[in-house]
């Protein structure tokens, strides 16, 4: 029972233009989501979240969106760089329950010079 | 500020064997999350321990067993291993005390099962 789905393993985007990368959740008790990233032979490192009372949340050329009713949750790359090229993972979670999140299975995004 | 730390990085065991694996957190921290990585698999939540208690567990069988220490480092052990077993895992720690889900994650121990 996938509660946290990445329908893309991969994305390819040329430097410069916006990368937009998707997910979808199942569960409604979720209270928060969240993007991070993982280069190869590194941990994952955090990038944005939102909470479910929030529709938008930017932070510099990073953006995520929330749409509750379709329960699709996007992130927009502005412009993209190559040291954008990573693994992107959303994951969620029930607010308060500590350190466990439900996590996609990630997104391999490159970008193109 | 040094970050999380994980041993050993790499290492390689039989089926039937057991692994224990070690993790020092952000100092301060006093929540650390265990999760596996497969390959195909995003990441999947194994347990938590916060203030030496477990308190969050996920879908896994008893082999898979952690515990936390009073200066907040934790192990994980994996018994009777199995091929399936073979896996990156990564140790995450946050505060703790309330939690929105950023996490900071060591770089993982990346155990091979022959």
């Amino acid at each position: 029972d996938q509660q946290v789905k990445q329908n893309s393993p991969s994305l390819s985007v040329q430097e410069g233009r916006i990368s937009i990368l998707n997910c979808d959740y199942t569960n409604s008790m979720f209270d928060y989501f969240l993007w991070y990233k993982k280069y190869p032979a590194e941990g994952p490192t955090f990038l944005i979240s939102i909470s479910s009372i929030k529709d938008k949340n930017e932070d510099g050329r990073f953006t995520v969106f929330l749409n509750k009713s379709a329960k699709h949750l996007s992130l927009h790359i502005v412009p993209s760089q190559p040291g954008d090229s990573a693994v992107y993972f959303c994951a969620a979670g029930p607010y308060n329950q500590g350190g466990k999140l439900i996590f996609g299975q990630g997104t391999e995004l490159s970008v193109k010079p | 500020k040094a970050g999380v730390t994980q041993t050993p990085r790499y290492l390689i065991k039989t089926r039937g064997q057991q692994v224990t694996l070690s993790c020092s957190p952000i100092s301060g921290h006093r929540s650390v999350s265990w999760y596996q990585q497969t390959p195909g698999q995003g990441l999947q939540f194994l347990f938590e321990y916060f203030s030496e208690t477990q308190r969050n567990k996920g879908n896994f069988p008893g082999r898979f067993s952690g515990r936390q220490f009073s200066n907040s480092r934790s192990e994980m052990n994996v018994s009777t291993l199995e091929l399936g077993d073979s896996a990156l895992y990564l140790c995450a720690s946050s505060f703790g005390a309330t939690n929105t889900g950023e996490l900071f994650f060591g770089e993982g121990s990346r155990l091979t099962v022959l």
